[in-house]
């Protein structure tokens, strides 16, 4: 069975600052899809960011970028020039090409500070 | 954007009644996804469901649930005698087809059992 587990429960940032997320994850698949969700108060999960397992470069969409490293099962995202908008939780999950489940991480909450 | 809708936000009821929460899809998906989140816990899969079947389900999908989408618009979870460990949050996701990795969450379901 696979997991996913996010280290770091909280984390706070400052407006136009960089933070990084860790997520590492446990798998025996070679094939599998990565992703980051990002739930803002009250609001619904969305997608920020996908990552296929077979692909070497790391994804990035705007200021959201990640460091995949597969050997190490390693997925952390990196937020460059936070905004008082990313303030949220923010979820790691796991798919593996075989089934539709997401497996996901606890959360991290992410505050950022004016 | 279209959205995925839940309905209630919160529902209330004493341990051993039947609850029916209720999901609209986005007009044009195929897949419909329920997690659950107990509070402090991570989200975990329940089911997912295609063509009026289900295509998956987690060990925590007993025989105390059951889902259906009646009318070809609702996608619905019943769980058909609650038991204080039902508390959670309940989501539904959507997907386009089995080839779309993006699901799309909504906004979630808080069921209280007393």
């Amino acid at each position: 069975a696979q997991t996913v587990t996010q280290s770091q429960p909280e984390m706070s940032v400052q407006e136009a600052e960089t933070v990084t997320l860790s997520c590492t994850y446990d798998t025996s698949e070679n094939n599998y899809y990565l992703f980051w969700y990002k739930q803002p108060p009250s609001r619904q999960m969305i997608l920020v960011i996908r990552q296929e397992a077979y692909k070497q470069q790391n994804a990035t969409e705007n200021r959201f970028s990640v460091n995949f490293q597969k050997a190490a099962k390693s997925f952390s995202l990196k937020i460059s020039d936070s905004q008082l908008g990313d303030t949220a939780m923010y979820f790691c999950a796991f798919m593996d090409t075989g089934r539709r489940a997401l497996t996901f991480g606890s959360g991290t909450r992410l505050q950022v500070q004016p | 954007e279209p959205e995925v809708t839940q309905t209630p936000s919160h529902q209330v009821t004493q341990m051993g009644q039947e609850v029916i929460l209720r999901c609209v899809p986005i007009s044009n998906h195929l897949y419909f996804y329920w997690y659950r989140q107990i509070l402090g816990q991570k989200v975990e899969f329940l089911v997912s469901f295609y063509n009026n079947e289900i295509s998956e389900k987690s060990e925590i999908f007993d025989d105390q649930f059951s889902v259906e989408r009646p009318d070809g618009s609702n996608f619905t979870l019943k769980i058909r005698s609650t038991k204080l460990e039902d508390s959670a949050m309940y989501f539904c996701a959507t997907a386009k087809a089995r080839s779309s990795y993006e699901q799309y969450f909504g906004p979630g379901t808080r069921l209280t059992v007393t």
